[in-house]
């Protein structure tokens, strides 16, 4: 049963323009999201969330917005880096129980 | 400021045997989280911590369990390890157990059982 869903497994953008992941959830429950980038044998570090009483929240490069009728959220990376090449997550909460459920991820590649 | 650390950072056992994991979270941080990213699946959550007491477990058989000590690190042992337990073992750390509190990932132990 997956919960959050990523369904682009990769992404290829060129140096400069904007990058736009997208995750879908489907339980209800959820309120709080976030985003989170991986390296190759590193940990997910910690990019930017979002509470579901907000529909938008910016930190520098990173804007995600959240659609909370679609059950939707997005990550938008302006402008995008060849450092940004990595693998992104998606991942919910509820109120309760603190466990970070996670989507598959997406590959981004960012060409210079 | 440290972030949350891991040892070991690869461990190799072989069936039947037990691994232990460690855990340090950031200074400062109460709750500490466990999750499993096996290969070709996401990332799966195993167990919360807070205050020495276990707060929550994911869909796992008993014999993966853990403890937190007193200064806040924790232990995930995993018993009658099977070849499926192969996987990158994340611990991640967050402040207390209010919900919507940002949580932030170790570099991981990566288990192989042979």
């Amino acid at each position: 049963d997956q919960q959050v869903k990523q369904n682009s497994p990769s992404l290829s953008v060129q140096e400069g323009r904007i990058s736009i992941l997208n995750c879908d959830y489907t339980n209800s429950m959820f309120d709080y999201f976030l985003w989170y980038k991986k390296y190759p044998a590193e940990g997910p570090t910690f990019l930017i969330s979002i509470s579901s009483i907000k529909d938008k929240n910016e930190d520098g490069r990173f804007t995600v917005f959240l659609n909370k009728s679609a059950k939707h959220l997005s990550l938008h990376i302006v402008p995008s880096q060849p450092g940004d090449s990595a693998v992104y997550f998606c991942a919910a909460s509820a109120e309760y129980g603190n466990k970070l459920v996670f989507g598959a991820g997406t590959i981004l590649r960012v060409k210079s | 400021e440290a972030g949350v650390t891991q040892s070991p950072t690869h461990l190799i056992k072989t069936r039947g045997q037990q691994a232990t994991l460690r855990c340090s979270p950031i200074s400062g941080h109460t709750s500490v989280y466990w999750y499993q990213q096996a290969l070709g699946l996401g990332l799966q959550f195993l167990l919360w911590y807070d205050e020495g007491e276990e707060r929550n477990r994911g869909n796992f058989p008993p014999r993966f369990s853990g403890r937190q000590f007193p200064n806040y690190s924790s232990e995930l042992n995993v018993n009658a390890l099977e070849l499926e337990d192969s996987a990158l073992y994340l611990c991640a750390s967050s402040r207390g157990v209010a919900s919507r509190q940002t949580q932030y990932f170790g570099p991981g132990t990566r288990l192989l059982v042979l």
